[in-house]
């Protein structure tokens, strides 16, 4: 089974609107930290927001946030006025805690390609 | 204070042939991961070094290898290189080995296998 989904290939929005990218996620660790990058045509991937496993509130970084929902294993973003600059792939990745080993590795969903329209 | 940097950016190898990329992290930041990003794979972890010693491996021949200096800058080498070695490779730095370290991704060193 998949580590993490992320079910939408592609997404359209218009500029100064807000998206939400899905993200749905896989563990029986009770120990995980879920991320999002944001990777550019250029290649780099930069980090955008976190969330703990054992956080009760949703992560926010600007105009970032992220909808953890536990119960149901998701970590949706939240881009709140798009601006042409976020056109990029956007990927969640999660960290698992120690299940037997040293986990540290992050996976990767296989992304989101987010186009903002003028 | 300086990103996680990647040399070389571009590389053009062909198949038979070994390749080093390098990978100096952010200042201060001793762990150091590689991921392979292909269009077909996604992004795959390869292996994780801290303290001069590889802790985590990824899914991956031993073809590949990696090690890890004392100023924790740290190199890897792809030897006797296949066509499907083609890749993005891209090295990510955190401050400590933990859960919820955030990993900060470098520019990433393009290799072609032809």
């Amino acid at each position: 089974a998949q580590k993490i989904t992320q079910t939408q290939p592609g997404m359209f929005v218009q500029e100064k609107e807000a998206v939400t990218l899905d993200c749905t996620y896989d563990t029986s660790d009770q120990s995980y930290g879920l991320f999002w990058y944001k990777q550019p045509s250029s290649g780099e991937m930069i980090f955008l927001i976190y969330q703990g496993s054992y956080d009760e509130q949703n992560a926010t970084e600007g105009r970032y946030s992220l909808n953890f929902q536990k119960a149901r294993k998701s970590a949706n973003l939240v881009i709140s006025a798009s601006q042409l600059g976020d056109s990029a792939m956007y990927f969640c990745a999660m960290r698992e805690g120690e299940s037997g080993g040293s986990n540290y590795k992050l996976t990767f969903g296989k992304g989101t390609l987010l186009t903002v329209n003028p | 204070k300086a990103g996680v940097t990647q040399t070389p950016r571009y590389l053009i190898k062909t198949r038979g042939q070994q390749v080093t990329l390098s990978c100096s992290p952010i200042s201060g930041h001793r762990s150091v991961s590689w991921y392979q990003q292909t269009p077909g794979q996604g992004l795959q972890f390869l292996f994780e070094y801290f303290s001069e010693t590889q802790r985590n491996k990824g899914n991956f021949p031993g073809r590949f290898s990696g090690r890890q200096f004392s100023n924790s800058r740290s190199e890897m080498n792809v030897s006797t290189l296949e066509l499907g070695d083609s890749a993005l490779y891209l090295c990510a730095s955190s401050l400590d080995r933990g859960l919820y370290n955030e990993q900060f991704f470098g520019p990433g060193t393009r290799l072609t296998v032809l």
